[in-house]
């Protein structure tokens, strides 16, 4: 069965620390797709990252990237020089070719504080 | 660009009633998914609709339906509400359905209290 577990249930840091949000996940399929969203208190979540079972390239985005690793089924988010707008619930999500593309599994999320 | 709109964003309810909540897509997005967020169970799929058909259903009864216009507004009706209903519902429009990720662009939520 899928399932995406994200350990951190909440994480504070400085300003200006740098923070890894960890995420494993488990599939069956060949074929599946990982998400990272950002959920400020507003409610919405917000799209940060798609990427694809084939493609284990580790991508950066300004203060933020990824490192996607299969061999451990895991696909960290690192913030770099963290700020207090990050401040944030992060959620990791998986979806498979077999169950559907808009069929998303999410983690239970990390909320992280950057303290200012 | 307007992003999704989910009508109404707060809404209180007594058990037993029924609810209905209204999702705008992306314009040009044909796909719209709903989820439940809740603090015990988190973020989980209820149903996709795209061209105005069922595509796929998560694992929740038969009080959750919902459906999907010409125009790919959607909405989605909660009948005989229980006190386990209130949640954050949220609203996702992506361009397709189906084979192949698609990015999920998601609304500001309407936040339910059943009372």
């Amino acid at each position: 069965a899928q399932k995406v577990t994200q350990a951190q249930t909440e994480i504070s840091v400085v300003e200006k620390e740098d923070v890894t949000l960890d995420c494993v996940y488990e599939t069956r399929d060949t074929t599946y797709y990982l998400f990272w969203y950002k959920q400020p208190p507003s409610g919405e979540l917000v799209f940060l990252i798609r990427r694809n079972s084939f493609d284990e390239q580790n991508e950066i985005s300004g203060r933020y990237s990824w490192n996607f690793q299969k061999s451990t089924s895991s696909f960290n988010f690192t913030i770099t020089a963290s700020q207090v707008v990050d401040s944030a619930v992060y959620f990791c999500a998986l979806s498979e070719e077999r169950t559907g593309a808009n069929n998303l599994f999410f983690g239970t999320g990390t909320r992280l504080t950057v303290i200012p | 660009k307007a992003g999704v709109t989910q009508t109404p964003r707060y809404l209180i309810k007594t058990r037993g009633q029924q609810v209905t909540l209204s999702c705008s897509p992306i314009s040009g997005h044909r796909s719209v998914s709903w989820y439940q967020q809740t603090p015990g169970q988190g973020l989980q799929f209820l149903f996709e609709y795209f061209s105005e058909t069922q595509r796929n259903k998560g694992n929740f009864p038969g009080r959750f339906s919902g459906r999907q216009f010409s125009n790919s507004r959607s909405e989605m009706n909660v009948s005989t509400l229980e006190l386990g209903d209130s949640a954050l519902y949220l609203c996702a429009s992506s361009l397709a359905s189906g084979a192949g990720a698609n990015v999920l662009t998601f609304g500001a939520g309407s936040r339910l209290t059943v009372l």
